[in-house]
């Protein structure tokens, strides 16, 4: 079974613009949620979907959106890139919505740096 | 003022010594979990805590709830146990009801 992918794997942007990331779970996983992680944090929820709707989000500004296709795939957009955006953005998924973080599968995680 | 925090922030050893991590939180909790993360970023879930001890392999994970602190300890350490540990926990009541909070991560060295 393929475990989770999250395209691309590095990217760079600049101030302002915009970043749409892209998370496919493990096949029969309908739950898919987002970490930011960066030196100065560690670790962060942004948010977590089941079937289609956001059950739950974290404290980020709502610059940070995202949204989840029928084949739960999901994707995360950060709208005017500012520099402390530069993080490692990782997605897991599991089986059931809310989940307990030992039964979710995380991805190898997408590297943005704003430049 | 972060909700989880770990000691120490790196650490290194020499193979074979014995490793311990600590992990300090703030809220009332449903759950603590370890998680290990290599480089390249790709994590995996260690422990699942909620009282007690815990032993996997040369893993061995303890969880104080009254002192609200954990530990994780690893016996016989490896170069291959170098990686980041990550303690995160899962808040219990109120307004923060089911929320993650995590720690900083320890950045674990161990040299052959």
């Amino acid at each position: 079974k393929a475990g989770v992918t999250q395209t691309p794997r590095y990217l760079i942007k600049t101030r302002g613009q915009q970043v749409t990331l892209s998370c496919s779970p493990i096949s029969g996983h309908r739950s898919v949620s987002w970490y930011q992680q960066t030196p100065g944090q560690g670790l962060q929820f942004l948010f977590e979907y089941f079937s289609e709707t956001q059950r739950n989000k974290g404290n980020f500004p709502g610059r940070f959106s995202g949204r989840q296709f029928s084949n739960s795939r999901s994707e995360m957009n950060v709208s005017t890139l500012e520099l402390g955006d530069s993080a490692l953005y990782l997605c897991a998924s599991s089986y059931l919505a809310g989940g307990p973080i030992n039964e979710q599968f995380f991805g190898p995680g997408t590297r943005l740096t704003v430049l | 003022k972060n909700e989880v925090e770990q000691s120490p922030q790196n650490l290194t050893a020499q193979e074979g010594e014995f490793i311990t991590i600590n992990c300090s939180y703030s809220v009332g909790i449903s759950a603590l979990h370890w998680l290990q993360q290599h480089p390249g970023g790709g994590i995996v879930s260690l422990f699942m805590l909620s009282s007690g001890k815990k032993k996997h392999g040369r893993l061995i994970a303890t969880i104080n709830i009254q002192e609200k602190h954990s530990s994780l300890h690893i016996t016989a350490s490896h170069p291959r146990d170098s990686a980041v540990y990550i303690c995160a926990v899962r808040a219990q009541r109120g307004s923060t009801l089911g929320r993650l909070y995590f720690g900083r991560g320890t950045q674990l060295t161990v040299w052959p």
